[in-house]
């Protein structure tokens, strides 16, 4: 699977949109992008994935770059239960292996 | 139905103990997971289970062993572990059609700690 690359930490004001940046510059053509969350305590929780187009859902919205280098996952109106740290992750064709990087820790502040 | 649960959701045991954790949905899924998460690390993927088989085993060591007795339980036995074994143990399910494994669903964990 490739590796992706993401911010360790970010801050976002309450009900402003949060954009998450991630980096997969070798990504393979049949690998997903796929965005989990994992709020404290908690297991984690399927966000979106999207393989070349731009994907929305009732949670978020996914935009992956032409070239597919990079994506970015944008929470449209932060919340403070949005707080959590966000993964993601460039999967195998399957999608039955999922390969958690590091994430980034957002921070949502009233 | 759309949860996955696990018990216990605390587990404290010693060395020399034997130990089973237990994961069940009801969602239909026919692939199954365990991962392993330490503390402020992020989850590791353990096994796969497709159709109740053993599909993915990523060189877990002998002390853990998976069972999956049917198409909505898995089980987690657990023998002779070490204090570095203390972790939150996951289990996952999805959606698996032609091959293809779909969107997976977590459990809230298993918080193990090993004495």
């Amino acid at each position: 699977d490739a590796k992706t690359t993401q911010p360790t930490s970010m801050d976002c004001a309450e009900g402003r949109a949060a954009n998450l940046p991630c980096n997969h510059s070798t990504i393979s053509g049949n690998e997903y992008v796929y965005w989990y969350r994992q709020i404290h305590s908690q297991g984690p929780q399927y966000i979106i994935h999207g393989l070349k187009n731009n994907e929305t859902n009732e949670m978020a919205s996914l935009i992956i770059t032409e070239d597919r280098k990079s994506s970015t996952l944008i929470l449209p109106h932060a919340t403070l239960r949005d707080t959590a740290v966000y993964y993601c992750i460039a999967s195998n064709n399957a999608g039955n292996m999922l390969t958690f990087g590091g994430g980034t820790r957002l921070m949502v502040k009233p | 139905d759309t949860e996955v649960t696990q018990t216990p959701k605390h587990l404290v045991m010693g060395m020399t103990n034997k130990k089973s954790l237990k994961c069940e949905q009801h969602m239909g899924h026919r692939a199954m997971y365990w991962y392993k998460q330490k503390a402020k690390k992020p989850p590791e993927l353990m096994f796969v289970y497709s159709y109740e088989k053993l599909s993915i085993n990523e060189s877990v060591p002998s002390r853990f062993s998976p069972e999956c007795p049917n198409s909505s339980l898995l089980n987690l036995h657990l023998h002779a572990l070490q204090p570095e074994d203390s972790a939150l143990y996951l289990c996952a399910s999805s959606r698996l059609l032609a091959g293809v494994y779909n969107e997976q669903f977590f459990g809230p964990g298993t918080r193990l700690t090993v004495l």
